[in-house]
């Protein structure tokens, strides 16, 4: 069963930084693009980031350029978003899903407040 | 940036009825290889997003034929056969085709 369990949100003041980890298993991990997407409270869905099997290529949304850095680590089966310079408009669930978009986490809440 | 416009489903919707809706793009999905770049989702309250259908009209695994998408290079549709309480929830579209990958704003499904 091919499972996606992300971690590392919380509670975050402006201004500073959190990592986000996305856990992946089920599958082989090292042979899939992946992709993070946020959705504020109440609000729809919105594209972060993509990064490809080998991290060859990588792409951002404009909201997110300079200031989140996705990466992976085949060998833990681990993605990351590694988020800083927070501001309150970045508070959101956050999802990984996979490049096809056939499989999603359940998602992890950031939230950015002082 | 490509930008998806979501129309809105007169709410709400008898079971048994169809339900079809809308989307547009800015510009068209169609990629060289001819396929258009185009998914669908249903996010039911409290749940992560689910793929129906990709490439337009192929439906994921395990998706009920009760769906289907349908659509030109601009203007799409996700038809809902037989509406069941179980398809309530907001259904996007998103565009594949090109980066930054964009959704529409949402469009909510009620079941009456």
């Amino acid at each position: 069963e091919v499972q996606l369990v992300e971690s590392g949100g919380g509670l975050v003041q402006p201004g500073r930084s959190l990592k986000l980890s996305c856990l992946a298993s089920g599958f082989t991990f090292s042979n899939y693009g992946m992709n993070w997407i946020r959705q504020a409270p109440g609000k729809g869905l919105e594209w972060v980031a993509s990064i490809s099997s080998s991290s060859s290529y990588i792409y951002y949304a404009d909201t997110v350029k300079g200031r989140f850095t996705i990466s992976r680590d085949n060998a833990k089966n681990t993605l990351y978003l590694q988020m800083t310079s927070l501001r309150s408009e970045d508070t959101a669930l956050y999802y990984c899903a996979s490049d096809t978009y056939r499989f999603w986490g359940q998602g992890v809440m950031v939230t950015v407040s002082s | 940036d490509i930008v998806m416009t979501q129309g809105v489903l007169p709410n709400p919707v008898p079971s048994g009825e169809s339900a079809s809706i809308t989307c547009r793009s800015s510009k068209s999905l169609v990629y060289k290889d001819g396929k258009t770049y185009l998914n669908w989702f249903l996010q039911r309250p409290g749940q992560s997003p689910q793929l129906l259908t990709y490439w337009m009209s192929t439906r994921a695994s395990g998706v009920s034929d009760r769906f289907s998408g349908s659509g030109s290079g601009t203007y799409f549709t996700l038809k809902i056969s037989r509406v069941r309480a179980e398809d309530a929830g907001v259904y996007y579209c998103q565009q594949v085709r090109e980066y930054p990958l964009t959704f529409g704003s949402g469009t909510k499904l009620e079941i009456k």
